[in-house]
């Protein structure tokens, strides 16, 4: 079966400080997707990145990187030098066999990042 | 433009009533989605869509039925609302882009739903 664990509920920082948000998946498949998402407290649900199983290459994209790691299952997620407006719940997503086709995604418990001024 | 929209944003009823929440979206997308997520923000799929077919039904009650009459709408009806169906209701759409291409889940902003 497929799992996503975030093992962090809750992480405080403060502000300019890196923080790492862990995500570890276990599936059987070959082919899949993982995501990352971020809820601010407005609600609303952000797509940040998306990445497939082929391609473990990290990615960075201004102050957030990513690193994927097949032989871990891992794919953990660092907002360098972090701000107020970082604060939210970040969500690690893995997608099931038939994503495409009607297929869903599961998600990880959510980790809640607080950055204090 | 909304890429998803649902609506109403929140809803606030009591319980043994019956209500509908509307989605749509403008992106041309084949698959549609219906996520809750609860009071600890677990997020869980409830129904999927493909080219207005029920692909997924999650174990969700039967009270809940899903409608999809074109590939761009899927809303969602409640019947006899219980104070445990209170939770935020996602809307969301991807599209297969081609061979072992496929999109991320576009949100819709959620329908927070509160039974009193």
């Amino acid at each position: 079966a497929q799992k996503v664990t975030q093992a962090q509920t809750e992480i405080s920082v403060v502000e300019k400080e890196d923080v790492t948000l862990d995500c570890v998946y276990e599936t059987r498949d070959t082919t899949y997707y993982l995501f990352w998402y971020k809820q601010p407290p407005s609600g609303e649900l952000v797509f940040l990145i998306r990445r497939n199983s082929f391609d473990e290459q990290n990615e960075i994209s201004g102050r957030y990187s990513w690193n994927f790691q097949k032989s871990t299952s891992s794919f953990n997620f660092t907002i360098t030098a972090s701000q107020v407006v970082d604060s939210a719940v970040y969500f690690c997503a893995l997608s099931d066999p038939f994503w495409g086709q009607g297929g869903k995604l599961i998600f990880g418990q959510g980790t809640e990042l607080s950055v204090k001024p | 433009d909304t890429a998803v929209s649902q609506t109403p944003k929140y809803l606030v009823t009591q319980m043994g009533n019956d209500k509908s929440i509307k989605c749509e979206q403008n992106l041309g997308h084949d698959t549609m989605y219906w996520y809750k997520q609860d009071s600890k923000k677990f997020l869980k799929i409830m129904f999927s869509y493909n080219n207005k077919e029920l692909i997924i039904n999650e174990t969700v009650p039967n009270r809940f039925s899903p409608k999809s009459p074109d590939k761009a709408h899927l809303n969602l009806h409640i019947n006899s609302l219980e104070l445990g169906d209170s939770a935020v209701y996602f809307c969301a759409s991807s599209q297969d882009q081609g061979p072992g291409d496929y999109t991320e889940a576009f949100f819709g902003q959620g329908t927070r739903l509160t039974v009193v």
